[in-house]
This record gives C-alpha cells, structure tokens and sequence, in this order.
C-alpha cells in the first residue's frame, strides 16, 4: 500500500518570505504522478502543482515549485514571495495510473503580516 | 471550469437516521470519489466509482454505501448513522486517464447526533 506523510502539521512564514513544506511517499510503483493541494478556509480543496514521476525536472507554478527526489521518495513544496491568501491546508497527494489517490495528514500554513 | 456541486454544505442528523449525501459534477468525468476528512488524518477514500452503476470500496467503506444511476451523480449513502461519522465529507471527479488530477466539491460537514 502507498502511504504518504507530512511530517508537519503547522508552520508559519512571514508575509514576502519563502517557506517549503515536506512530503514523503512510499512505493513499490515506478510511474506514478505527485500532486500538492490547497485548501483554504473557504473549503474547496484546488490543485497547486503537479509532477510526473518520469519526468526529472522539477515542475513549477508561478511562485509554487517543488522539489523531487525520486529515490529518495520526497516531493516538497516551495511557495516563494508569500501571500496572505496562502493560508490553507496543503494536502501531498500520490497517485498511481489507476486513479488510486492517496493523501497525506496535511499541513497547516498560515502566512503572518 | 469543473464544477463538482456537494447537496449541502451543513447537515445535522440524529443517530440511526439513514442519510444521503448528493454529488454532481458537470464535465463529463467518468470516475467519481467520496472521502472523509478529519484532523490529523487527512482524506481517507470512503467508495469510488469508475463507470454508472460500478463501484468500488475505498479504504474506510464500512456503514456506507454508494449509488450511481447517472455519470454525473454519486450518491453517499450512511445507512444508520453513528456518532463516529460526524465528519466533513469531499466528493471529487476526474476524467479516466490515468494522469488527470481530482477536481473536488466544496465538502459537506455532517454532525451526527
């Protein structure tokens, strides 16, 4: 079975700065898709970033990156220039060809003024 | 835009009563999700469905049960709620394509009393 974890469930940055939040993964899968979802208050759950297992360069939204680290099973997020409406629940998903998603605990990110 | 609509954003209901929850989604997605989000253990897969009238158990399918009469309905179904499923509720839909993310609904927040 996948699991995923984040290893933080809150964290806090100031408004302008950088912050990364951790994932890890573990699978016996060798093609599989890596997502990060945003859950702000409001509820609905919105995908950030996306990235393919068998793609090697790191995928990049705006001020959203991540960083994979395929054997080491870690697919981190970087929100760069913080935002106020940053704040939410980031949800690490993995997912294999089947549609099959699984999700970590979350992460709690409030951004400060 | 995908719009994946959840029947109720608040629900109150008393222990035993039997309890639909309604989903709808308009892009023509063939796969359909229902999970239960609670603190500290992120979305756990109650039932998918890939097809009408196909289904398939997720990873916490037990007291539910689900319908899909129509491509763009999926219906979660708690046949004799109990307290422990005061939860909130995520219905999501994605195209079949093994690469396609989820799309989600705004949640639904069920108490059980």
């Amino acid at each position: 079975a996948q699991t995923v974890t984040q290893s933080q469930p809150e964290m806090s940055v100031q408004e302008a700065e950088t912050v990364t939040l951790s994932c890890t993964y573990d699978t016996s899968e060798n093609n599989y898709y890596l997502f990060w979802y945003k859950q702000p208050p409001s509820r609905q759950m919105i995908l950030v970033i996306r990235q393919e297992a068998y793609k090697q360069q790191n995928a990049t939204e705006n001020r959203f990156s991540v960083n994979f680290q395929k054997a080491a099973k870690s697919f981190s997020l970087k929100i760069s220039d913080s935002q106020l409406g940053d704040t939410a629940m980031y949800f690490c998903a993995f997912m294999r060809n089947n549609n099959d998603m699984r999700f970590g605990a979350g992460t709690r990110l409030t951004v400060k003024p | 835009d995908v719009k994946v609509t959840q029947s109720s954003r608040y629900l109150v209901k008393r222990t035993g009563e039997k309890v639909f929850l309604e989903c709808v989604q308009d892009m023509d997605h063939e796969n359909m999700f229902w999970y239960r989000q609670d603190p500290g253990l992120g979305l756990r897969l109650i039932y998918f469905s890939y097809d009408v009238k196909m289904k398939e158990k997720g990873d916490i399918p037990e007291g539910y049960s689900v319908s899909r009469e129509k491509k763009e309905r999926f219906s979660l179904i708690l046949e004799s709620a109990s307290t422990n499923q005061t939860s909130m509720y995520l219905c999501a839909s994605s195209f079949v394509s093994g690469d396609q993310p989820q799309h989600f609904g705004d949640g639904t927040r069920l108490s059980i009393l």
